[in-house]
């Protein structure tokens, strides 16, 4: 059973249109993180969250945003997405920093 | 800051061959170094994970290398399958500010061809 569950697996959107992705666990996990993964290279961290403390990467847009409203949940928010935020985006949790990294099967965002 | 590369970048072997992907890193403070298999449109799997007080750990097929004086880990995939085509990413754990975070490599193009 996936543990680390990401929603939708597919969404376009328009330029400039706000869009929200959703991750859920069920690890109870205290850390979860966004990566943005562009085709045919490695994960790039956007921010973290370690229980209700948010940590943003310091290269990280700010048209970038995010919420865990819970231990379960955590969202990625897009304020205003231009074609170069067309990707793949990545949700993982881990139990602790320095534990494994467990990824959900990612969001590919597609903007028209 | 921390800097992982990896090689090849592709990488054929014929089916039962063994296969070696390998990683350098600059950050001596790096501790924790696991190993990646992503599938066409789906996220990342952890396959094996080594920390920096282990010189080698196995897990049926696979094994993971590290030399910390040298700075670089390896990965070895013995009696190659075709489910084995993938990419493959390292990465190591760097400290960043009071937290942990993974830098990848550049990824590995396996191709295990029947």
């Amino acid at each position: 059973d996936a543990m680390v569950i990401q929603n939708p697996r597919y969404q376009v959107t328009q330029f400039g249109k706000p869009v929200t992705l959703s991750c859920s666990q069920t690890l109870n996990h205290n850390v979860m993180y966004w990566y943005q993964q562009k085709s045919s290279q490695a994960p790039k961290l956007l921010f973290h969250y370690y229980d209700k403390d948010f940590n943003n990467e310091a290269d990280t847009p700010d048209n970038f945003q995010s919420r865990r409203p819970n231990t379960s949940f955590c969202f990625l928010d897009i304020r205003s997405p231009g074609l170069g935020d067309a990707a793949m985006y990545l949700c993982a949790t881990s139990r602790d920093h320095n534990q494994p990294q467990h990824f959900g099967d990612g969001t590919r965002l597609s903007i028209l | 800051g921390e800097n992982v590369e990896q090689h090849p970048s592709t990488l054929s072997v014929q089916e039962g061959d063994s296969a070696v992907i390998k990683c350098t890193y600059s950050d001596s403070a790096s501790n924790y170094f696991p190993w990646y298999k992503q599938e066409l449109g789906k996220g990342p799997q952890l396959i094996i994970d080594i920390r920096s007080n282990v010189g080698e750990k196995k897990d049926q097929r696979i094994a993971v290398t590290l030399n910390k004086t040298a700075k670089h880990f390896s990965l070895h995939i013995t009696e190659t399958q075709p489910e084995d085509s993938a990419v493959y990413f390292c990465a190591a754990s760097t400290l960043i500010g009071s937290a942990r975070q993974l830098t990848f490599g550049s990824g590995t193009q396996l191709t295990v061809l029947p």
